[in-house]
């Protein structure tokens, strides 16, 4: 069972919000993304980071924010929320696992709606 | 470009059936392969992870394999469970860059009916 939590699990938000979803992993991995993801769809990129203090942008342009501050926790923040804005959004962590191979752990997604 | 393509798009088979799964992708260099299962409004799980020289892997009844020269990839289910309804996702990996991206498809729509 791998140790990468997301908080909320949902959440319906009115527009204009300001709103930051939680995302917290206890196994020390330096990586950590966000992926967006609309129903039926593949997962979109759309921040990652390499370790503390450093935040990249990802594959589908977003106007969310992101820090990475501490190694375990890497929140993700809508300034303003709209109703394009929702989508699940999933949290992931890796590190490199024995042989070579970067496994990659998701959390559970937080379900945002935005009225 | 870097593309993960994935049939077919959606899969209905009775309990205790079993079924294939197919995944073609364009990734280059090629680091490796996984299968994820994704469960309705669930984060993916790791199925089984392949690189380059492994040809097949087993995680209990759910077997992959694959084809490098081709690049393509099947995950095989056997004696299949209520409980494997669930979208199966092929994620490809390249060692073209420090990321490791990771390269999603579309996933497949597997449905278990009793």
């Amino acid at each position: 069972e791998a140790d990468i939590y997301q908080t909320p699990r949902y959440l319906v938000i009115g527009t204009g919000k300001k709103i930051t979803l939680e995302c917290s992993q206890t196994m020390g991995h330096d990586k950590m993304y966000w992926y967006q993801q609309d129903p039926g769809m593949e997962l979109h990129l759309i921040h990652y980071s390499y370790g503390v203090n450093s935040t990249e942008k990802g594959d589908l342009s977003s106007e969310s924010t992101v820090s990475r501050i501490r190694t375990e926790h890497f929140p993700l923040t809508l300034e303003s929320a709209r109703p394009s804005h929702t989508s699940q959004y999933l949290c992931a962590s890796s590190d490199r696992a024995p042989k070579g191979h970067t496994e990659a752990f998701f959390g559970q997604g937080t379900r945002l709606t935005v009225v | 470009k870097n593309q993960v393509e994935q049939s077919p798009q959606s899969l209905i088979i009775l309990e205790g059936k079993n079924c294939t799964l197919q995944c073609n992708y364009t990734v280059s260099p090629f680091s490796n392969l996984r299968w994820y299962k994704q469960d309705t409004g669930r984060g993916p799980v790791s199925l089984t992870i392949m690189t380059f020289s492994e040809n097949t892997k087993s995680n209990g009844r759910y077997t992959a394999t694959l084809d490098a020269d081709t690049k393509q990839s099947s995950l095989h289910i056997t004696a299949s469970q209520l409980s494997d309804s669930a979208s199966y996702i092929c994620v490809v990996s390249d060692r073209g860059s420090t990321l490791g991206r990771l390269y999603f498809g579309r996933g497949t729509q597997l449905t278990v009916w009793p």
